[in-house]
C-alpha cells in the first residue's frame, strides 16, 4: 500500500545531542511537510518543500532545519535539541495543495 | 492570520448517539478544510476533504459541511460506536499549509 513513513516512531535524545527524523513516502507527492505537535496542542508546520524548494516558517526556530534529497525521502535535524523540543514530529505529503496524508509520526523524547 | 477553534474541548455521549462536532475559521480565503482523526499517540488519518467550492462531503456515517461565508465546518457522525473514540481536528488550508484547530477530544460511552 501507498504511504507515509516515519523512523524511529521513537526517539530519546539528551539535551543537546543532534538527531535526525526520518520520513520517507510511496505516493510520489510532490510536497511533504513537517509538523510539531506538542501535547493537547494543536500540530504547527515548522516548513515544507514543494518539489524541491524550501519553505521555512517564519516563526521555525534555526535549530530546526530539514533536508529532502530525493522525492521520497525528507528529513528533519534538530541541532542542539532543548527540554522544550520534546513533541511528536509529524510527517505528510500531498500533491500541490491538495489533501494531505500523514506518517505514523515520531515522539521525541529529550532528557 | 488564520486562527481555527474547535469547541468543546471533549465530548463524551452515550453508544448510539448521532452528533455534531464544530469547527471555525477566521480568514474565508480557504483552499479546501480537511477533518482528520487521531488516536493517542498516534498520527493522523485524513477522514473527509471539502474542496471549498464544496458545501459537503460524505463517507460511511461521516458527513461534513463547509460555509465558507461563515467561516464554519461541521463534521456529522451518525450512530456513534464506543470505536468512534478520538480526538477529531479540523484544518483549512492556504496556500498549500495547513492550520489547526486543537481538536475535540470524544469519547463514546458503551
Amino acid at each position: 500500500d501507498a504511504m507515509v513513513i516515519q523512523n524511529p516512531r521513537y526517539q530519546v535524545t539528551q539535551f543537546g545531542k543532534p538527531v535526525t527524523l526520518s520520513c520517507s513516502q510511496t505516493l510520489n507527492h510532490n510536497v511533504m511537510y513537517w509538523y510539531q505537535q506538542k501535547s493537547s496542542q494543536a500540530p504547527k508546520l515548522l516548513f515544507h518543500y514543494y518539489d524541491k524548494d524550501f519553505n521555512n516558517e517564519a516563526d521555525t526556530p534555526d535549530n530546526f532545519q530539514s533536508r529532502r534529497p530525493n522525492t521520497s525521502f525528507c528529513f528533519l535535524d534538530i541541532r542542539s535539541p532543548g527540554l522544550g523540543d520534546a513533541a511528536m514530529y509529524l510527517c505528510a505529503t500531498s500533491i500541490a495543495a491538495n489533501e494531505q496524508f500523514f506518517g505514523p509520526g515520531t515522539r521525541l523524547t529529550v532528557l | 492570520k488564520q486562527e481555527v477553534t474547535q469547541i468543546p474541548a471533549a465530548l463524551s455521549v452515550p453508544e448510539g448517539e448521532n452528533l455534531v462536532l464544530n469547527c471555525s475559521f477566521t480568514d474565508s480565503a480557504i483552499y479546501n478544510l480537511q477533518w482528520f482523526r487521531q488516536d493517542p499517540g498516534k498520527g493522523l488519518t485524513s477522514l473527509l476533504l471539502i474542496q471549498s467550492s464544496q458545501r459537503e462531503q460524505t463517507s460511511g456515517r461521516l458527513n461534513a459541511s463547509l460555509d465558507k461565508s461563515s467561516g464554519r465546518s461541521t463534521l456529522y457522525i451518525a450512530a456513534s460506536q464506543p470505536g468512534d473514540s478520538a480526538t477529531y481536528l479540523c484544518a483549512v488550508s492556504h496556500d498549500s499549509k495547513l492550520t489547526f484547530g486543537k481538536g475535540i477530544t470524544l469519547s463514546v460511552r458503551p
